[in-house]
């Protein structure tokens, strides 16, 4: 199946600091992209829709200016957790739509994730 | 408002067919079924989707009621591998968000 991949798979930051993830689909054009959330024992959250050249749509409740997406290419989107806090420690998840040769329509291609900690 | 219903946790022998229910009362005609697992600490991986009628391929089948308001995935043999949590959601046509209920912890036993 197609592949999306994520970088960091891990990163501990100090508090107040940014970090930024990395999405990339690997092997197929992905026109549209998307950021989940994933606390400890939970379900994933979505967290913001992301098409290559547009602005990201966040969903309700999830802060853009703290969580700034760009989606620069049709193979990138990058999550930028912008003065981070202990509370926005989490499992960070990137998924991808694209043409990849797929029936499904809504089938979506998942990056392995970011574990992030803010200490 | 949930979608979908899902038991919180089953367990299955290895080697045995794992049926794992969901319940979609609420599904409108244009809505389809899709069928996503996550191993601990990985990314969901997609299993299956259909829309009315039943569905095969290299991973599952998935069987879903002539009223639609129910269906089963089902892992033919499972494996120690296949331990994971399955999430059961219902989206329609050409809506492009996956919204993830609680699933479904499955735990395949020795």
């Amino acid at each position: 199946g197609a592949v999306v991949s994520q970088h960091p798979s891990r990163v501990i930051c100090k508090s107040g600091t940014s970090v930024k993830i990395e999405c990339r689909s690997l092997d197929f054009q992905a026109t549209t992209m998307f950021w989940y959330r994933q606390f400890p024992k939970q379900s994933l959250m979505l967290m913001a829709t992301s098409n290559e050249g547009s602005k990201a749509t966040y969903e309700q409740g999830v802060e853009k200016d703290k969580f700034l997406i760009n989606h620069a290419s049709l193979t990138l989107s990058t999550l930028t957790v912008t003065s981070a806090h202990p509370e926005d420690s989490s499992f960070y998840i990137c998924s991808a739509r694209g043409l990849a040769g797929r029936s499904s329509y809504n089938e979506q291609f998942f990056g392995p994730g970011t574990r992030l900690t803010v200490l | 408002d949930a979608k979908t219903t899902q038991p919180p946790s089953m367990d299955c022998a290895e080697g045995r067919a794992a049926n794992l229910p969901c319940n979609h009362s609420t599904i409108s005609g244009n809505e389809y079924v899709y069928w996503y697992r996550q191993i601990h600490s990985q990314g969901p991986q997609y299993i299956i989707h259909g829309l009315k009628n039943n569905e095969t391929n290299e991973m599952a089948s998935l069987i879903i009621t002539e009223d639609r308001k129910s269906s089963t995935l089902i892992l033919p043999h499972a494996t120690l591998r296949d331990t994971a949590v399955y999430y059961c959601i219902v989206e329609g046509f050409g809506n492009e968000k996956l919204t993830f209920g609680t699933g479904t912890r499955l735990t395949i036993i020795p």
